[in-house]
């Protein structure tokens, strides 16, 4: 069993849609979540991370976690072109000790 | 502030050849990482450096590859004999923490092809 589990889509939406992506993990001691961008041939860019569950928000990108589910998810507002990439979650141990990441969702998003 | 800074950007060799990847990790992040991405996967976590002490290498495979993080800075990721199977980016990575706030930066990678 994977410590993490990503849709590899890909996902295709219009211009202003609101994207939503998800992963599910395995271990309920992780205890850090990451959302990470990945543009094709450049190394993965941090979007967001929240620690333990709920919400956090940073402009048009919302990160939920469930850690009853085990679920997180990333929620993209007015998705732009500009957003099209694939997308990668990640989870970790408090210490950072363990960090693995999903296999990625690539979103299009088209003009 | 300068970006994580990894040499070469393309290497090309032959499976049982050896090959070294160089790693320049943003000025006072003291926590360093190499990972491993494979087409189509996400990165896999080969070893994680803590200053020049190692952390996590759990997942690094000791027969054939090695790190070192010279006094605590520059790093270098070695492959010796390398494998088809070794055909990857590699990717360096360096996080700081300051209090509760965390930053992590990934450099552009290192293309492998073994053929």
């Amino acid at each position: 069993q994977k410590e993490v589990e990503q849709d590899p889509g890909p996902l295709s939406v219009p211009e202003g849609a609101i994207v939503s992506l998800n992963c599910t993990y395995s271990n309920s001691a992780f205890q850090y979540f990451m959302w990470y961008r990945q543009y094709s041939r450049k190394g993965p860019e941090l979007l967001m991370y929240t620690y333990s569950s709920g919400n956090k928000e940073d402009g048009r990108f919302t990160a939920q976690v469930d850690k009853s589910s085990k679920y997180i998810s990333l929620f993209i507002r007015d998705s732009q072109p500009s957003d099209s990439a694939t997308y990668l979650c990640a989870v970790a141990l408090y210490n950072f000790n363990k960090f693995y990441f999903g296999s990625g969702t690539k979103l299009n998003v088209k003009p | 502030e300068a970006g994580v800074a990894q040499s070469p950007r393309y290497k090309i060799i032959e499976k049982r050849q050896s090959v070294a990847f160089w790693c320049n990790p943003i000025s006072g992040h003291a926590t360093l990482y190499w990972y491993q991405q494979i087409l189509g996967q996400g990165p896999k976590l080969l070893i994680q450096f803590q200053n020049n002490g190692v952390v996590d290498d759990s997942q690094l495979p000791k027969d054939r590859f090695s790190a070192e993080r010279l006094k605590g800075v520059d790093s270098t990721l070695k492959i010796q004999p390398a494998k088809l199977e070794d055909s990857a980016v590699y990717l360096c990575a360096s996080r700081r923490i300051t209090g509760q706030q965390w930053e992590q930066y990934f450099g552009p990678g290192t293309r492998l092809t073994v053929t």
